[in-house]
């Protein structure tokens, strides 16, 4: 099984501020990594696929990059509404399809 | 519109059964692969089962194995999940999320997710 390590745990920061989420995989995936957005009391939106390519919709401040183990998302400037959980999930070598435990990114 | 709609969760006591299902629309269904994610309260995600287009693969997590089923209906766009023997460990919001597909190529990251379902397994 890939395990997959998310850093740091929680994150504060204030708006408009640049933040890098890091994300670490127990062995290569290659580019096979998804970034997800979650927000309270929603499901998961899918930001960034193939580790550096955004999903429809999604603002250019959002960039993923990375590949083989160490991967990180990149917010460029942080809006009020980006302040949320960040997920990362490889999808290289499964069953199973793994996610990392998460990143909270707060208002500091 | 395009979108997935899980329903079926509630309450269940412990070793009890439960099927859950997610109907979809807006997309071929029967062209994508479809999953299932859960997140127990106050935690990350965690996938639980995979079925490709056709329904003649299954795929699940260790966890789960032997204890839930996956299925789909093509001609009802609709995919389940067969709970059985079902522990406190299985308490969590079951989310019902679509594959991605560029042409050919089968991608296993979900860029459509349903709402979600909570199942609560407590006596």
């Amino acid at each position: 099984e890939v395990v997959m390590t998310q850093s740091p745990a929680t994150l504060s920061v204030s708006p408009g501020g640049r933040i890098t989420l890091s994300c670490r995989a127990s062995q290569g995936v290659g580019s096979n990594l998804a970034w997800y957005q979650q927000k309270p009391g929603q499901a998961p939106r899918l930001l960034i696929y193939g580790a550096s390519t955004r999903a429809t919709g999604i603002p250019a401040r959002f960039s993923g990059s990375g590949s083989g183990t160490e991967f990180t998302l990149t917010i460029s400037s942080l809006q009020s509404e980006d302040f949320a959980f960040y997920y990362c999930q490889q999808y290289s070598n499964w069953p199973p399809l793994t996610f990392g435990g998460g990143t909270k990114v707060e208002i500091k | 519109e395009v979108q997935l709609v899980e329903s079926g969760g509630g309450l269940i006591q412990p070793r009890g059964s439960l099927r859950l299902s997610c109907a979809a629309s807006g997309f071929t269904f029967s062209s994508y692969d479809m999953n299932w994610v859960r997140q127990a309260p106050g935690k990350g995600l965690e996938w639980v089962s995979s079925i490709i287009g056709s329904g003649r693969r299954t795929f699940y997590a260790d966890s789960v194995k032997g204890r839930f089923t996956i299925s789909r209906d093509n001609s009802k766009n609709t995919v389940d999940l067969h709970m059985n023997s079902l522990g406190v460990d299985d308490s969590a919001i079951y989310y019902c999320a679509k594959a991605s597909r560029d042409g050919y190529m089968h991608n296993w990251y979900f860029d459509l997710w349903g709402r979600g379902t909570l199942v609560t397994v407590s006596s």
